[in-house]
């Protein structure tokens, strides 16, 4: 079968980083996805990775090795707002988004 | 320019009735898809549009299920003989692409289903 998993739940404190892992065993692979959702809101896109390596963007940085099955989001210099459910997904071979249950993430001042 | 919008936020029901769900995409993106999201969980493939077909209905859950798109935009998820189990939040996407490369997918902001 098809699973991704990631932590049900952390917590982290203001100013300081954090990274979320996210490990998958999926019928193929054609890239990995990581979403952010708040409370009552629709998941906003926040990074692709297909290569391995790390992927860098503003505050919040992607890592992915294929080999490992594993990808993390890595947080830094975090505010009150980044509050929210961070959703992994991993594209399979027939080019279908796998999700995982989301990791939600308490930021406290 | 305008998001993903869907119609109506909020569906509440009784259980044995049947509902649709609209969901209007991004102008110009061909792929759309249905999901549906339960409280702690997450999004869970329903059905795969590319232009007016169904490239992939295999996450439907039945055959009370059925979702249509017919000029290519506009798509409305049907389900008939509603159950309880049936209340989650709907949650429709659009991509510009037709799945591949990097192009994400955006969502609307959910229809709650709720089936008394």
């Amino acid at each position: 079968g098809q699973n991704i998993d990631q932590p049900t739940e952390m917590t982290a404190t203001e100013g300081a980083i954090v990274q979320i892992n996210c490990t998958y065993q999926t019928s193929g692979f054609n890239g990995l996805f990581w979403y952010q959702q708040h409370a009552g809101e629709a998941p906003t896109f926040l990074s692709y990775n297909v290569l391995d390596g790390l992927e860098e963007k503003g505050r919040f940085s992607s890592f992915l090795s294929r080999s490992k099955g594993y990808s993390y989001l890595l947080l830094k210099e975090l505010q009150m707002k980044d509050s929210a459910s961070y959703l992994c997904a991993v594209r399979d071979s027939n080019y279908q988004l796998i999700w995982g249950a989301g990791t939600k993430l308490i930021i406290k001042p | 320019g305008a998001g993903v919008s869907q119609t109506p936020s909020n569906k509440v029901t009784e259980k044995g009735k049947y509902v649709e769900l609209r969901c209007d995409p991004i102008s110009g993106h061909t792929a759309l898809y249905w999901y549906r999201q339960s409280l702690g969980q997450g999004p869970e493939f329903l059905i795969y549009f590319q232009g007016t077909g169904a490239a992939d209905d295999s996450g439907l859950p039945n055959d009370r299920f059925f979702a249509v798109r017919p000029e290519g935009s506009v798509s409305t998820l049907k389900i008939q003989r509603t159950e309880r189990g049936d209340s989650a939040v709907y949650l429709c996407a659009s991509s510009q692409s037709d799945g591949t490369g990097g192009y994400e997918q955006y969502f609307g902001p959910g229809t709650r289903l709720t089936v008394t």
